[in-house]
């Protein structure tokens, strides 16, 4: 069974500062995909990126950058000097290659993440 | 413009009165999905295909009903809606992995 877990239920911050949430999966399958999507209160699921099992290469993409660590079935999203444009519920998801679970998202709980001007 | 189109967005109805929720992709992508979220429950799985006349039952496919006939478009249909299917939906497309979502369907069951 697959499970990704999201313990920061709520996180507030102040604009510019920067937040880490924080994302740990479980999977027995060896190739595996981790993705996050941004969810704002217009409702809608944006994917934000993917980064498959066996490339640990983290990203950066403007202030949004990503760690994966395997060895602590780890997937963290950073955002540096966050703006109030940023608050939405963040969530992590995973899926594998093959076998019965093949493309199913299973989603983390989420992390509802509020910046104040 | 790559996209997943949902109708209606917005749908209130009362129990037991058909309905179909319309889902269509323009990226030909094999693999489609349904989803629905709920508050303290996430997101879901209700049914997906994986092509063309194939599909099958995703974590909670109970009321549900889904057909594949074109590649492009993925309804989902429920027959006697619920009060308990109040939920918002969402329909995904994938070609290589990653699913794009459409923007959801907000469903009220009276």
């Amino acid at each position: 069974a697959q499970k990704v877990t999201q313990a920061q239920t709520e996180i507030s911050v102040v604009e510019k500062e920067d937040v880490t949430l924080d994302c740990v999966y479980e999977t027995r399958d060896t190739t595996y995909y981790l993705f996050w999507y941004k969810q704002p209160p217009s409702g809608e699921l944006v994917f934000l990126i993917r980064r498959n099992s066996f490339d640990e290469q983290n990203e950066i993409s403007g202030r949004y950058s990503w760690n994966f660590q395997k060895s602590t079935s780890s997937f963290n999203f950073t955002i540096t000097a966050s703006q109030v444009v940023d608050s939405a519920v963040y969530f992590c998801a995973l899926t594998t290659a093959g076998g019965t679970s093949y493309g199913k998202l299973t989603f983390g709980q989420g992390t509802i993440l509020t910046v104040h001007p | 413009e790559a996209q997943v189109t949902q109708n209606p967005r917005y749908l209130i109805t009362v129990t037991g009165k058909k309905l179909t929720v319309t889902c269509s992709q323009n990226m030909n992508h094999e693999y489609m999905s349904w989803y629905r979220q709920d508050p303290g429950l996430g997101l879901r799985q209700i049914y997906y295909s994986m092509n063309v006349e194939v599909t099958d039952k995703g974590d909670v496919p109970e009321g549900y009903k889904v057909s594949r006939k074109e590649k492009r478009n993925f309804p989902l249909i429920l027959e006697s809606p619920s009060p308990n299917q109040t939920s918002l939906y969402f329909c995904a497309s994938s070609g290589r992995g990653t699913q794009y979502f459409g923007p959801g369907t907000r469903l009220t069951v009276l």
